[in-house]
Formats: C-alpha cells, sequence, structure tokens
C-alpha cells in the first residue's frame, strides 16, 4: 500500500534559520503530495500541495518539490521564525483521491 | 462561519460509556472523512463517506458507528469506550475523489479514564 516516511524529529532551530524536514513516498501510479501544519492545540491546516512531477508548491515562505525521480517532497524554509513552531506532516493522495496517507509528522521548534 | 466544525471539542467520559461526536462542514462537500490521531501524532484514516455512502472502513472495532445523516454531517458514535480509545479525532471533508487536499476540523479530544 502506499506510504510517506518524514524524518524523525523533533528539529530545534534558532530564528532566521535555514529549515529542510525530508519527506519520501511509495505509492502506485501518480499521487498528489501535501504538506499539512498542525499548531498546538489546532487542527490540519493545508500548507502546499503538488499534484503532478515537478511541480513546486509554496505558501508562507515554504516551499517543496515533487520529485519523481527521487519519489521525495521535501520541505524548506529559508528563515524560520518562532511563529513556525507546529508539527508538520507530509501526505499523499491515491489516484483515486479517496484517501490521504500522512507520514509520522516532525515536531519544528524555533528558538528566538 | 467555521468551514469544518467539531463538538464537542473535549471530552473526557469513564470506561464502557457510550459518546458521540458530531461533525458539520459548510463547505458543500461530497466527501466526509474521520482520522484519528494517537499519542504520538500519528494520523490514521477511519472511515470515508462520500453523499452519505460509506466508501472506506478501515480496521477499526466495530465498537466506533460513523453515521451521516445527509452530505453535510459526518458523526461518529462509539460504544463501550476503553482505555485505548483515548486520541484526538478529526473530522474532514473534500470534494469528491479530490487530489487537492482535504479541510481539516480543530479536533475532539478524548479521554477514557
Amino acid at each position: 500500500g502506499d506510504s510517506v516516511t518524514q524524518m524523525e524529529g523533533p528539529v530545534t532551530l534558532s530564528e532566521e534559520a535555514f529549515l529542510t524536514i525530508n519527506c519520501t513516498y511509495t505509492a502506485t501510479g501518480y499521487p498528489s503530495l501535501f504538506w499539512y501544519v498542525q499548531y498546538p492545540g489546532e487542527g490540519l491546516q493545508l500548507l502546499l500541495k503538488a499534484t503532478k512531477a515537478d511541480d513546486k508548491g509554496s505558501n508562507k515562505g515554504f516551499e517543496a518539490t515533487y520529485r519523481k525521480e527521487t519519489t521525495s517532497f521535501h520541505l524548506e524554509k529559508g528563515s524560520v521564525q518562532v511563529s513556525d513552531s507546529a508539527v508538520y506532516f507530509c501526505a499523499l493522495s491515491d489516484n483515486s483521491g479517496s484517501r490521504l496517507t500522512f507520514g509520522e509528522g516532525t515536531q519544528l521548534t524555533v528558538n528566538p | 462561519d467555521t468551514a469544518v466544525s467539531q463538538t464537542p471539542k473535549y471530552l473526557v467520559t469513564q470506561m464502557g460509556n457510550d459518546k458521540s461526536i458530531k461533525c458539520e462542514q459548510n463547505l458543500g462537500h461530497d466527501t466526509m472523512y474521520w482520522y484519528k490521531q494517537d499519542s504520538k501524532k500519528f494520523l490514521k484514516i477511519m472511515f470515508s463517506y462520500n453523499n452519505k455512502e460509506l466508501i472506506i472502513n478501515e480496521t477499526v472495532p466495530n465498537r466506533f458507528s460513523p453515521k451521516s445523516p445527509d452530505k453535510a454531517h459526518l458523526n461518529l458514535h462509539i460504544n463501550s469506550l476503553e482505555l485505548g480509545d483515548s486520541a484526538v479525532y478529526f473530522c474532514a471533508s473534500s470534494p469528491i475523489r479530490s487530489r487537492h487536499g482535504y479541510t481539516f476540523g480543530s479536533g475532539t479530544r478524548l479521554t477514557v479514564v
């Protein structure tokens, strides 16, 4: 079945540091890929998405590129802020769009 | 207006009780879901309904029964609650067979004591 693997957390960075959270996937066909963010005590919010190979999703300074050759969708941000502290989930939607499969989540803490 | 709303936000109950969590979406979406988030933050799909029809039923104990009175509502009823049912339950919705992501509710934190 489909699966998503994220780098293990937690990740702790200083403000303005560069962020990378690795995500790789296993799926048949051509899934859509997503990053969701969960702030403390809240639900999941869609951060960005890419629906086909080589697409780049971006939002709020975060970026991720759909790399079919390496089955990856790594999340990056050039300069993190304290307000970016949250849990980040990589996810994929299968060809039918009938379910979203999540990675394990990566806790990010940004210190001032 | 909240797009996907769940009630209650917190639920503390004793083992053996029966409880329900309600979910409503005002986005006009055709498909609704229930996800369970465990203590390690891992998210797993439980059920999916499309226009009131069950289309996904993962390996969930039959103590859990979803009910969809119309396509804007998907409620989750849990019988004979157990300690291991303690988790955060998220409702979500999407257009039919969407490859563009889901909209999630803010979650219901269930604690069984």
